[in-house]
């Protein structure tokens, strides 16, 4: 187990509604990364907050967007759901802005979201 | 932007045998390079990491990985596969968005161990 939760596991949503994902970081972790991973594909970058504020985000448009809290726990909200936002949404956790110089990212299990 | 490729789909190998999983990347400056494992239903585990120095990596689960610079590829090996060990394995890069850090995945390969 990392450390790293994540809530609901699964999300069923119709289109064009809003959905919150949540995650709650690995203890010691002060930045949240989010991931989509479409069936069948790789993980792509949703956007990364460090201590509260976005500091890089991926080709993702703003319907996608996010919070971090004091405790560094975080949320992601997806607005006016698509057919295509259907995939698994993983959180990671690291205690750097720059995973990998010094420490890995440690990944959730994920929400499964499926929008009908 | 730093990519990497996984130009196998699926692997397959016998008990026993030894499995190699297959990740090339694409670069500039130092690769800081990855492998990670997706059970069904599961989030990413981390097996290993190379940054710098020995150019074989020892990682969780007796997984290794070989980083060969001229070649530019950073393989995934097991002496000795088992059959707990199918699953999903994605090689990642670090890659820099802003002044976020993120990881570039490539698109997997799943590992078929067979009795």
């Amino acid at each position: 187990e990392t450390g790293v939760t994540q809530s609901p596991t699964h999300l069923i949503k119709t289109r064009g509604q809003q959905v919150t994902l949540r995650c709650s970081s690995q203890s010691g972790h002060n930045t949240v990364s989010w991931y989509q991973q479409a069936l069948g594909q790789g993980p792509q970058f949703i956007f990364q907050y460090y201590r509260e504020e976005e500091n890089g985000r991926g080709n993702f448009p703003p319907r996608f967007s996010g919070l971090q809290f004091p405790n560094y726990s975080s949320e992601l909200n997806v607005n006016a759901l698509e057919l295509d936002d259907s995939a698994l949404y993983l959180c990671a956790s690291s205690s750097s802005r720059m995973p990998g110089a010094s420490t890995e990212a440690f990944f959730g299990q994920g929400t499964r979201l499926t929008v009908v | 932007a730093q990519s990497v490729a996984q130009p196998e789909d699926q692997v397959n190998v016998a008990e026993g045998n030894p499995l190699t999983v297959k990740c090339t990347y694409s670069v500039s400056g130092n690769p800081y390079l990855f492998w990670y494992v997706q059970y069904p239903n599961r989030g990413l585990q981390f097996l290993l990491k190379y940054i710098t120095g020995d150019n074989l990596v020892k990682g969780s689960y007796g997984f290794e990985a070989e980083f060969n610079k001229s070649q530019t590829s950073f393989h995934l090996k097991k002496p000795s596969a088992l059959v707990s060990d199918s699953a999903l394995y994605f090689c990642a890069v670090r890659d820099r968005t802003g002044t976020a850090s993120k990881l570039t995945f490539g698109t997997g390969t799943r590992l078929q161990v067979t009795l």
